[in-house]
């Protein structure tokens, strides 16, 4: 079946614009996840969500950083005036309920580079 | 707090050679252990996972790793290496509630010929 999906693959920006990153979680999968992965950071937990239940923002850096994900399915991530610091691989997970519940499932990945 | 630490940043090892990829966390609480492979310019894809239970783990493409929670360890194995075998390796835990990673820094494993 579909994996996890997220668009754009790379994304140029200049210093200062906002950007939008998106995921597609696995159908069904209830559970979603966006990491960061940068050199000098590794990967950090940026954001959780879980049902309808309110979202874990512990991991997000600053106020610039937003998320959200309607209907349960589709996320959004979105980065406000952006700094060169904020150049990274953006990665996102979902995860299933029931037997598989503690694996999550990675998508490639949105690479974003500021100017 | 929970961490994870990965003190091997690369290791280069000689094809069908053994090689050991070396994890120690902390954390307070019981854990979720996994490990993931990352292949150049592609997302991370899960090799294997400790639960509970047996503490040696197999996994894919002939990994295997041992729970030890005396030393709070989670070191990947293999008996023998492929080119392909290549790639950077993530040591992980998850608490049992939320399940949000926490990853180590990463190794880079390069198999030479």
């Amino acid at each position: 079946g579909a994996g996890v999906s997220q668009s754009p693959s790379n994304k140029v920006t200049e210093k200062g614009k906002d950007v939008e990153l998106r995921c597609d979680p696995i159908s069904g999968h209830t559970a979603l996840y966006w990491y960061r992965q940068s050199l000098g950071q590794g990967l950090e937990f940026l954001i959780y969500f879980q049902g309808n239940s309110a979202p874990d923002k512990s991991g997000l850096p600053s106020d610039r950083f937003s998320a959200e994900r309607t209907g349960g399915s589709v996320s959004t991530l979105t980065i406000q005036r952006t700094q060169q610091e904020d150049s990274a691989v953006y990665l996102c997970a979902s995860r299933p309920t029931g037997t598989a519940a503690d694996t999550q499932y990675f998508g490639p990945g949105t690479r974003l580079t500021v100017l | 707090a929970q961490s994870v630490t990965q003190l091997d940043s690369q290791v280069p090892v000689f094809e069908e050679a053994p090689v050991e990829l070396r994890c120690n966390y902390s954390s307070s609480v019981s854990v979720y252990l996994f490990w993931y492979v990352q292949y150049p310019n592609q997302g991370l894809q899960l090799l294997l996972k400790y639960l509970s239970g047996s503490t040696l783990v197999k996994g894919i493409n002939g990994f295997e790793a041992e729970f030890n929670k005396s030393q709070t360890s989670f070191h990947l194995r293999k008996p023998s290496v492929h080119i392909s075998d290549t790639a950077e390796y993530f040591c992980a835990v998850s608490d049992r509630g939320t399940y949000k990673y926490i990853f180590g820094t990463g190794t880079r494993l390069k198999v030479l010929a």
